[in-house]
């Protein structure tokens, strides 16, 4: 089975200083991969997708992604971190040819004023 | 506008008492999918369905039913809830992208309390 990792469960950062959340997924086969993020009693919106086209994806409210297939990572960044961007986000990954998807455990971001 | 809903958004019930909590979307996905979130645990899945008919168990599926007689249309059934069920409870759908699944759409959420 396919298993996703988020590396720190809490990431605190300042205003306006750069945003890293980290993913590593398990599989040996590129899949499919996806950051979420969910506001404070809300559902889960999709940031980005990667789906095998371009390795740097862009999403909405700034934010980006690298696929870096030697690394099996899939890092969430944001140049300069807004207090609106406070939320807890979820990488997740969509295997190839198969039925299941698989989030990681989150990480809850922190924007200090 | 393309949404996921789900019904009713908070449930406070009495352990033993049967209940359904709905979930309808309105984008023609094929793929739903119910998931439950516990502080520390993520999101863990119940059970899917890949299409009207076809159902399967996620990795959580004890004391859960579903069924998908509609495209639209995928409950949620606790037979019998317990406390251990106490939880926040998401569905979600999508379309296939290549041979996978693409992004979900999740609803808002229905936050149960079994006592």
């Amino acid at each position: 089975a396919q298993s996703v990792t988020q590396l720190g469960s809490h990431v605190s950062v300042s205003e306006g200083a750069l945003v890293l959340l980290r993913c590593n997924y398990s599989s040996s086969v590129p899949p499919y991969l996806f950051w979420y993020v969910q506001y404070p009693n809300q559902g889960l919106q999709l940031l980005l997708k990667y789906t095998s086209a371009a390795t740097l994806v862009k999403g909405i409210n700034g934010f980006e992604a690298e696929f870096k297939k030697s690394e099996t990572s899939f890092h969430l960044t944001k140049p300069s971190a807004h207090m609106s961007d406070a939320a807890e986000y979820f990488c997740a990954v969509s295997e190839y040819n198969f039925n299941k998807f698989y989030f990681g455990s989150g990480t809850k971001l922190n924007v200090k004023p | 506008e393309a949404q996921v809903t789900q019904n009713p958004r908070y449930l406070i019930t009495v352990t033993g008492k049967k209940l359904t909590v709905t979930c309808s979307q309105n984008m023609n996905h094929e793929y739903m999918s119910w998931y439950r979130q516990d502080p520390g645990l993520g999101l863990r899945q119940i059970y899917y369905s890949m299409n009207v008919e076809v159902t399967d168990k996620g990795d959580v599926p004890e004391g859960y039913k579903v069924s998908r007689k509609e495209k639209r249309n995928f409950p949620l059934i606790l037979e019998s809830p317990s406390p251990n069920q106490t939880s926040l409870y998401f569905c979600a759908s999508s379309s296939r992208i290549g041979q996978g699944v693409d992004g979900y759409t999740f609803g808002s959420g229905t936050r149960l309390t079994v006592v």
